[in-house]
């Protein structure tokens, strides 16, 4: 099956300027994440869809940054305006969704990331 | 959110069995314990998964204690191919909401 799909693979920008992330998941998948991965760190969880709604948004700094997912499948991930801190690389996951607990067929699938150096 | 401690680095020899440790006291009884590794500029990769009876496929063998506050991710034969970077994480459930917390991963170097 194919992959999750992002892009672009690399983008850099001025401080103040705003710039958009894209995530296709893979067929089927309801449940999609996205993630920020700074230098050296693990991956930190963002946001959270189950189908186009959104689930958890808790560590998403709401001031700069912006996600959809319009009609339950490709998302976007927006920063408005780039901070120098928000140099990173964005990765996008999918999963079949957790169903009921105890449902444990299922891994989660990631994208190769979008990596943004902000300057 | 549940939290599991790792080496930051091992190494092992090419060709031969690793064994990655990883501490998970808090766990709970419906936490999952997923292992993902990532390579050099990749997103993470899923290796393995159990809940409580050790597992085994075609990439590791988890082996989970029987209080489950700590398990074993092993690589029965290293390859230069496996040095990355293994995140050993729970996959917390809360009413159907669950996520994977990334802690900061064991880096493995692998000799040859």
């Amino acid at each position: 099956e194919a992959g999750v799909a992002q892009s672009p693979r690399y983008k850099i920008i001025e401080k103040r300027q705003s710039v958009a992330f894209w995530c296709n998941p893979i067929s089927g998948h309801a449940t999609l994440y996205w993630y920020q991965q700074i230098l050296g760190q693990g991956p930190k969880l963002l946001i959270q869809f189950q189908n186009n709604g959104v689930v958890d948004d808790s560590q998403l700094p709401k001031d700069r940054f912006s996600a959809e997912r319009l009609k339950g499948v490709d998302s976007t991930l927006k920063i408005q305006p780039a901070k120098l801190e928000d140099s990173a690389v964005y990765l996008c996951a999918s999963t079949t969704g957790p169903g009921r607990i105890g449902n444990s067929n299922y891994g989660y699938t990631f994208g190769s990331g979008t990596r943004l150096t902000v300057v | 959110d549940a939290k599991t401690t790792q080496p930051n680095s091992m190494e092992s020899n090419e060709e031969e069995p690793v064994h990655l440790p990883c501490n998970h006291s808090t766990i709970s009884g419906t936490d999952y314990i997923h292992w993902y590794r990532q390579l050099p500029s990749q997103g993470p990769e899923y290796v393995i998964h159990g809940l409580t009876s050790n597992v085994n496929n075609r990439m590791a063998s988890l082996a989970i204690a029987e209080d489950r506050k700590s398990s074993t991710l092993i690589l029965h034969r290293a390859t230069l191919r496996d040095a990355a970077v293994y995140y050993c994480i729970l996959r917390v459930s809360n009413f159907g909401n669950e996520k994977l917390t990334f802690g900061t991963g064991t880096r493995l170097t692998i000799i040859p």
